[in-house]
């Protein structure tokens, strides 16, 4: 079962643009939640992150969006820019396992 | 600091056949894990460990095995490869568990990727 959804493969935008990213989880102890950006024939690394007691992270052009009672998250990039291409992964933790649970991606193309 | 190294980069397996992905990690980091990224699916936990001496199952764990002598290293040992076993495996660790909201950072290896034919 997927706990963590990414519903959109993919996502294209102008340079310049907001970029929008979206995810959704089904598990309600998930209280810690991370986005991880991926280049081709990389792992991923570390984006940003937002924990369950706040609604919003922001760290320069990255901002984490977190609607606990829709159990939904976003991921807003704003300005875009082309070396924001990439595969981007939502992932969740919590509960009583130690582990993370991953989106299945969205990769994000920025057009100069 | 050379963060997380896997090796190899690629392999190419029969059915059948045994084999050893290799994780090191120079940070000192007590957890540590492994994933396998496949084409609409994700990243999907196989083993983790969090501490040396200490492993335990993930999501997907058969046909793997995990041991953990050292805080250093974590290999991924493929018993009996089989052709769904075809993916690209990451290694990640980080300071503190997944699961504890307390620098849940992991730090990824750049993947092996793995063929069984």
């Amino acid at each position: 079962d997927q706990q963590v959804k990414q519903n959109s493969p993919s996502l294209s935008v102008q340079e310049g643009r907001i970029s929008i990213l979206n995810c959704d989880y089904t598990n309600s102890m998930f209280d810690y939640f991370l986005w991880y950006k991926k280049y081709p024939a990389e792992g991923p690394t570390f984006l940003i992150s937002i924990s369950s007691i706040k609604d919003k992270n922001e760290d320069g052009r990255f901002t984490v969006f977190l609607n606990k009672s829709a159990k939904h998250l976003s991921l807003h990039i704003v300005p875009s820019q082309p070396g924001d291409s990439a595969v981007y992964f939502c992932a969740a933790s919590g509960g009583l396992n130690n582990d993370m649970r991953f989106g299945a991606g969205t990769r994000l193309t920025v057009k100069p | 600091n050379a963060g997380v190294t896997q090796t190899p980069k690629f392999q190419v397996l029969k059915t059948g056949q045994s084999m050893t992905l290799q994780c090191a990690q120079d940070m000192n980091h007590e957890y540590m894990s492994w994933y396998r990224q496949d084409p609409g699916m994700g990243l999907r936990l196989i083993h983790y460990s969090v501490g040396a001496g200490i492993t335990d199952q993930g999501e997907v764990p058969n046909g793997y095995n995990v041991s953990r002598s050292t805080t250093e290293d974590f290999p991924l040992r493929l018993l009996s490869a089989a052709p769904s076993q075809t993916s690209v495996y990451f290694c990640a660790s980080s300071y503190t568990p997944a699961g504890t909201g307390i620098s849940d950072t992991q730090y990824f290896g750049p993947g092996t990727r793995l063929t069984v034919l």
